[in-house]
Order: C-alpha cells, then structure tokens, then sequence
C-alpha cells in the first residue's frame, strides 16, 4: 500500500531537548516536505526536498533542520525545541515538484513541548 | 511575502444546503490545488486547476479557477454530513515554483 509512515504520532517534551520526527514513504518520489499546522494559519512549509541531498527552506523553517540522506527518508530534527514549535506536523511526498503534482500526507505527529 | 487565505474560516450549514469556499491569493498562481482533511485527518487531494476560468465537478463538489488565476472557490451542492472537514487551497510559491502555500483552510460543519 502506497503511504507516507510519520513516527512518533505524539510526543510530548520538555524545551531544550533534541528530538527527530522521521518521515518514510515508499512510493519513489523525489519530492518530500514538512508542514506544520496551527489553528488559523493553515498549513504552513517548513522545509522540502527535491531530491536526494537536496534540501531547502520553505516559509518558517527557523528552529528546524532537515536531511536527505535517502530518497525514501526525511527527518525532521528540532536540536533545541521550544514551546512555540507545539503544532501538528506533517510529512508529504509527491513525484516531483511541489505544487504540480498531488502530494501524500503523512497521519501527521502531534508534539507538545513543555 | 505572498499570502493566501480563505473565508470564510468557519461555516455552519444545516445538511441539504449549500456551502462555499474562497481562496483568494496576493499574487498569480501558475495553478491551484484544493485539499480536504477531515476531523483528526490529514489533508487528502481533491483537485487541480491550472487553466484561467476552469471549472471542474467531482459528483457534488464545483470547483472554479478565478480568470486572473489569482483566486479559486469550491461549492458543495446540498450538503452531506460526510463533507465535514476542513478545505484548504493550495498553490506555487512566488518564492520558488517548488515551494508550496497552503491557504488558512475552511472549517465546515454539517448539523444534521
């Protein structure tokens, strides 16, 4: 089955303590991307990748890193996470190209950061 | 920087009426997506538009791509309590045709 696999779902930290959001989908695609999600702001690109080893910022990706080491994997890693990076989170994936093509979410990662 | 949003935010509508969604952007879209996430979901694609003036119809849903391709809409005809959910936009980034902006999404409910 076609699907994008995000781990943890939830998560609930304390500020100041590293922690990776890994993202896995096993359709092939080149393009894979981070989104966080607030109430009234819709959802909002923190990072995307193209394609292997090729990474870049989407619009709020301070706080945030990302890596691309395989074409099926996207980490997403808070080295110092903050209270205001509690959101909603979610990986996709498409074929290629982030807005010309459907992208596939992930179920998405509830963090909470005390 | 380039912004998209929707209205409303919220709609309350009663099952059998009709529903309307706005996504109106700052800047020219190449092309416009429409996504649908349901309560505890995550988004899942409904459409693309990429002409001026195109409309497209999926059973009950309309969708519209505005002639400037600066906005879009998405009507729902006689609504159903399946079509609860959250609507959001989406398209090409002025900043990068790889980047993505969502629009900040309409809420619907459907009170049966």
């Amino acid at each position: 089955e076609a699907q994008v696999t995000q781990n943890p779902r939830y998560l609930i930290t304390v500020t100041g303590k590293k922690l990776t959001v890994t993202c896995s989908q096993n359709m092939n695609h080149e393009y894979m991307s981070w989104y966080r999600q607030d109430p009234g702001l819709g959802l909002r690109q923190i990072y995307y990748s193209m394609n292997v080893e090729v990474t870049d910022k989407g619009d709020v990706p301070e706080g945030y890193k990302v890596s691309r080491k395989e074409k099926r994997n996207f980490p997403l890693i808070l080295e110092s996470p903050s209270p205001n990076q509690t959101s909603l989170y979610f990986c996709a994936s498409t074929s290629h190209g982030g807005s010309n093509q459907p992208q596939h979410f992930g179920d998405g990662t509830r963090l909470s950061i005390l | 920087g380039q912004q998209v949003m929707q209205i409303p935010q919220y709609q309350h509508v009663q099952e059998g009426e009709d529903f309307t969604t706005y996504c109106n952007s700052s800047t020219t879209l190449s092309n416009i997506q429409w996504y649908k996430q349901r309560p505890g979901g995550h988004p899942v694609f409904l459409i693309q538009l990429v002409k001026s003036g195109e409309v497209k119809k999926q059973k009950r849903l309309t969708f519209q791509f505005g002639e400037a391709k600066k906005n879009s809409s998405l009507h729902i005809t006689a609504t159903q309590t399946t079509d609860v959910g959250t609507y959001f936009c989406a398209g090409p980034n002025s900043g990068g045709y790889q980047k993505v902006t969502f629009g900040t999404g309409t809420k619907l409910q459907v009170i049966p």
